[in-house]
């Protein structure tokens, strides 16, 4: 079946520092490719998204970059500070086109050293 | 407006037992998700419902599972005979999955299930 791959399972950063999430994909028909980050206890939420037509999109300290030939995403927080500690998730979808399902990664745990 | 709801928020049941949970999505969305996440791991698929089609299941661990959707609307996901390896947040999350939308996921609350 379709599978999202992410890597890596952990990864601990120093505060200011820049932190890389990486995924790959096998649905070449996938077309959005979301991030969500789900802090201690709570619910995941989506702090960014992309889709197929463009290569980079930034948010302030976040941004993520796609590479369509190779099916990978990344995930890349600069500046980092503690409040980005949490678990971040990334996942892929054909969008509301396809009535197949949202893939997600099995998670990465930021930890933001002080 | 609201968002996803779920009910109840802790359920602690005895082993055996059956459980009900529910999933009220956000009105209008089409398309409704069953996660399962134990403490400090992923996301565990369960099932999805898109419109009228026909659900797709293949996350659901064992035929102790089964969920259902209503109208198109509220969810409940239903596990019987529970056993000590079902405790775990079971979160739901729904998506709008129309033209011109995206495919973001609003997740609820979850419910925190503990089978003694």
């Amino acid at each position: 079946g379709e599978n999202v791959e992410q890597h890596p399972s952990t990864l601990s950063v120093q505060e200011g520092d820049s932190a890389v999430i990486k995924c790959t994909y096998s649905d070449s028909a996938s077309n959005y490719f979301p991030w969500y980050k789900q802090e201690l206890g709570k619910r995941p939420q989506l702090i960014i998204d992309i889709r197929s037509n463009v290569g980079e999109k930034k948010d302030q300290r976040i941004a993520v970059t796609l590479n369509k030939t190779a099916k990978h995403f990344s995930l890349h927080i600069t500046e980092t500070q503690p409040e980005d500690s949490a678990v971040y998730f990334c996942a892929a979808s054909r969008g509301y086109s396809s009535a197949s399902k949202i893939i997600f990664g099995s998670g990465t745990r930021l930890s933001i050293r002080p | 407006g609201a968002g996803v709801s779920q009910s109840p928020s802790n359920k602690v049941t005895e082993k055996g037992k059956d459980v009900e949970l529910r999933c009220d999505p956000i009105s209008g969305h089409t398309a409704l998700y069953w996660y399962r996440q134990s403490l400090g791991q992923g996301l565990e698929f369960l099932i999805y419902f898109q419109g009228n089609s026909a659900p797709d299941k293949s996350g659901l661990p064992s035929d102790r599972f089964s969920a259902e959707r209503t109208g198109g609307s509220v969810s409940t996901l239903t596990i019987q005979r529970t056993q000590q390896e079902d405790s775990a947040v079971y979160l739901c999350a729904s998506s709008l999955r129309s033209t011109g939308s995206t495919d973001t996921q609003y997740f609820g609350p979850g419910t925190r299930l503990t089978v003694l």
